[in-house]
């Protein structure tokens, strides 16, 4: 079976500042990977995904992340956090021998504080 | 092009009422899925549908929770019974036929289900 880990809860930084929310997956065979924001009482944003090709990917609202295989982590990074940047993020796999159940992480809470 | 379509948005049910989730889809998908969001957790699967079949409701608790997707409207999860431990948010999304070249599906807004 597949797991996701984000291995912080809550990161709180300030406005402007550089920020990563971690996420390892456990999966032994190929897997997709997302990240999804979830901004108070609305629904699932996608913000990237990774399918295959380059391990950096970039996705809206200035975000990135690494997929990075030996290390089985996609961590989710961005040079400079505005305060609508507060959010919960997901992190999500999608594959290991089901091609449509998505597994998700707990969540991490993001919170820009001015 | 609307996005895939959850009604209501907020739905209150006292303990051992009846409570019924609806989805649209996204226009062009034939493929649904519930997925539960209980407090501080994750998104935890419950069921795939396609039109008049349920294809895997591994993630379905064995009582009171049923769910369809008819030939004709919208897919409905349905609550049977409802008591507090129920209370969740509950999301929809919906995706072309798989193989299709599809990667992954548009979520909808969400159901917040409040017992009690």
């Amino acid at each position: 079976a597949q797991s996701v880990t984000q291995l912080d809860s809550q990161v709180p930084v300030f406005e402007e500042a550089p920020v990563e929310l971690r996420c390892n997956y456990s999966s032994s065979v190929s897997v997709y990977l997302f990240w999804y924001v979830q901004y108070p009482n609305q629904g699932l944003q996608l913000l990237l995904k990774y399918l295959s090709g380059s391990t950096l990917v970039k996705g809206i609202n200035g975000f990135e992340a690494e997929f990075n295989k030996s290390q089985t982590s996609f961590h989710l990074r961005k040079p400079s956090v505005h305060i609508s940047d507060t959010a919960e993020y997901f992190c999500a796999v999608f594959g290991g021998g089901s091609n449509y159940k998505l597994t998700f992480g707990k969540g991490t809470l993001l919170t820009v504080n001015p | 092009n609307a996005g895939v379509m959850q009604n209501p948005r907020h739905l209150v049910r006292r303990r051992g009422q009846e409570a019924r989730l609806r989805c649209s889809p996204m226009k062009g998908h034939s493929h649904v899925y519930w997925y539960r969001q209980l407090p501080e957790e994750g998104l935890k699967f419950m069921v795939y549908l396609q039109k008049e079949n349920i294809i895997d409701e591994s993630g379905m608790p064995k009582e009171r929770f049923s769910a369809e997707f008819p030939k004709e409207g919208p897919s409905i999860l349905r609550i049977q019974q409802v008591v507090r431990g129920d209370s969740a948010a509950y999301f929809c999304a919906s995706s072309p036929p798989i193989g299709a070249g599809h990667w992954g599906y548009t979520f909808g807004s969400g159901t917040r289900l409040t017992v009690v």
